[in-house]
């Protein structure tokens, strides 16, 4: 079946440092490839997607790009916030038993220090 | 537009009850899917609905049950529930033929 895999921190970083979360994935065909953003005691909301292999999402300063030869989908921001503090999930919609569904990464919460 | 709404937002049911939770897609939006999100396992996918059918399943037992009306909307019901039924419980909509999806806030069910 599809799967998606991605480290699940926390990952601490200080304002204003590179951010990047890995993020790979198997599924079978050619999945569709999203990243979400949980702010706390809120509900998940779709930050960038790419549906075709060297896509590239990107939305509010980050940046991931669809690499279907190393099956990754990598999210970075080149300077972050504290306000970027949140849990970012990693997700693909594919075909998996005959339908399509979305698969979700177990989530990488991310804490930016000022 | 507005966004997905789910109800209530806050539950505390005790073992061996039944609690039914509520979810009002975005208007348009045929499919409705329910994920259970807990710290420990993240987000499992419980099922989706499209047009009033169950579309997909995933690996939940029995006394997770689901249902869609025919203006979308949709509820989830667990029955005799258990302290490990414990969770936020999101709900998302698509259109059904993109898998881009809308969350809700979410509803923290919490069974003492």
């Amino acid at each position: 079946g599809n799967s998606v895999t991605q480290m699940e921190g926390p990952v601490t970083l200080s304002e204003e440092a590179f951010l990047t979360i890995n993020c790979t994935y198997t599924a079978t065909g050619y999945p569709s490839l999203f990243w979400y953003v949980q702010y706390p005691g809120e509900g998940l909301q779709l930050l960038l997607k790419a549906t075709k292999a060297d896509d590239k999402g990107s939305n509010k300063g980050f940046e991931a790009t669809y690499r279907k030869e190393t099956t990754s989908f990598h999210l970075e921001k080149g300077s972050v916030q504290v306000s970027d503090s949140a849990v970012y999930f990693c997700a693909l919609s594919g075909r998996s038993g005959g339908y399509q569904k979305v698969t979700f990464g177990i989530g990488t919460k991310l804490q930016v220090i000022p | 537009k507005a966004g997905v709404t789910q109800t209530p937002r806050y539950l505390i049911k005790t073992r061996g009850q039944q609690v039914t939770l509520s979810c009002s897609p975005i208007s348009g939006h045929r499919s409705v899917s329910w994920y259970q999100q807990t710290p420990g396992q993240g987000l499992q996918f419980l099922f989706e609905y499209f047009s009033e059918t169950q579309r997909n399943k995933g690996n939940f037992p029995g006394r997770f049950s689901g249902r869609q009306f025919s203006n979308s909307r949709s509820e989830m019901n667990v029955s005799t529930l258990e302290l490990g039924d414990s969770a936020l419980y999101l709900c998302a909509s698509s259109t059904g033929n993109s898998y881009e999806q809308y969350f809700g806030p979410g509803t923290r069910l919490t069974v003492t």
